[in-house]
């Protein structure tokens, strides 16, 4: 079993759509990151987290560190939001992803 | 405004070449990492560097090997290149695990 579990893999939205994507991790953690890959492959560090809630624009991330588990959501998604969303936690020990596409 | 730059971003090898994938940042970065992501697979760590003149194995370090004689740089080789090698290789820098990573635009490397 990975240590780091993403859900959904993959999520289809309307634009304008709140989404959620879910990361449970097993182990005990540092710091949760999430993380953004573009279509070409960039990758773009989002958030840390080590409690609590850190808000960016439309983005929001979650930590419950008793639960093990971290929330990313996305406020009145558009189409520039798709993309692959990545949890990482501590020393870069990473989930499969969620592949994100937002529809206009 | 570099960060993170890997080189080559491309390159095709055939079975037993060897190759050195180069990663350099220019944030004085204390950490370094090696990666590699596989369709399906998400990221997985092959080697790291928590300073100049030190590395670490990683999840996946068998057929790699690393060096980190330069703050700045972290070296990738491949000494005898085999198709399971074949896959996208990303280099991150950061300061340490609660803080920020940057990432560079990755290197897709082929074995045939």
């Amino acid at each position: 079993k990975n240590e780091v579990e993403q859900s959904p893999q993959n999520l289809t939205a309307q634009e304008g759509e709140f989404i959620t994507i879910n990361c449970s991790y097993s182990v005990g953690i540092s710091a949760l990151h999430w993380l953004q890959q573009h279509p070409g492959g960039g990758i773009v560090s989002l958030f840390m987290l080590s409690s609590g809630k850190k808000k960016h624009g439309r983005l929001i991330a979650t930590i419950n560190i008793q639960e093990k588990h971290s929330s990313l959501h996305i406020t009145a998604s558009h189409p520039r939001d798709s993309a692959v969303y990545i949890c990482a936690v501590n020393d870069m020990r990473f989930g499969a992803g969620t592949r994100l596409t937002v529809k206009p | 405004n570099a960060g993170v730059t890997q080189t080559p971003k491309f390159r095709v090898l055939k079975t037993g070449q060897s190759m050195t994938l180069l990663c350099a940042q220019d944030m004085n970065h204390e950490y370094m990492y090696w990666y590699r992501q596989d369709p399906g697979m998400g990221l997985r760590l092959i080697h790291y560097s928590v300073g100049e003149g030190t590395t670490a194995k990683g999840e996946v370090p068998d057929g790699y090997n690393v060096s980190r004689l330069k703050k700045q740089n972290f070296l990738l080789g491949l000494e005898s290149a085999a198709p399971s090698q074949t896959s996208v290789y990303f280099c991150a820098s950061g300061t340490g695990i609660s803080y920020g990573y940057t990432f560079g635009s990755g290197t897709r490397l082929t074995v045939v």
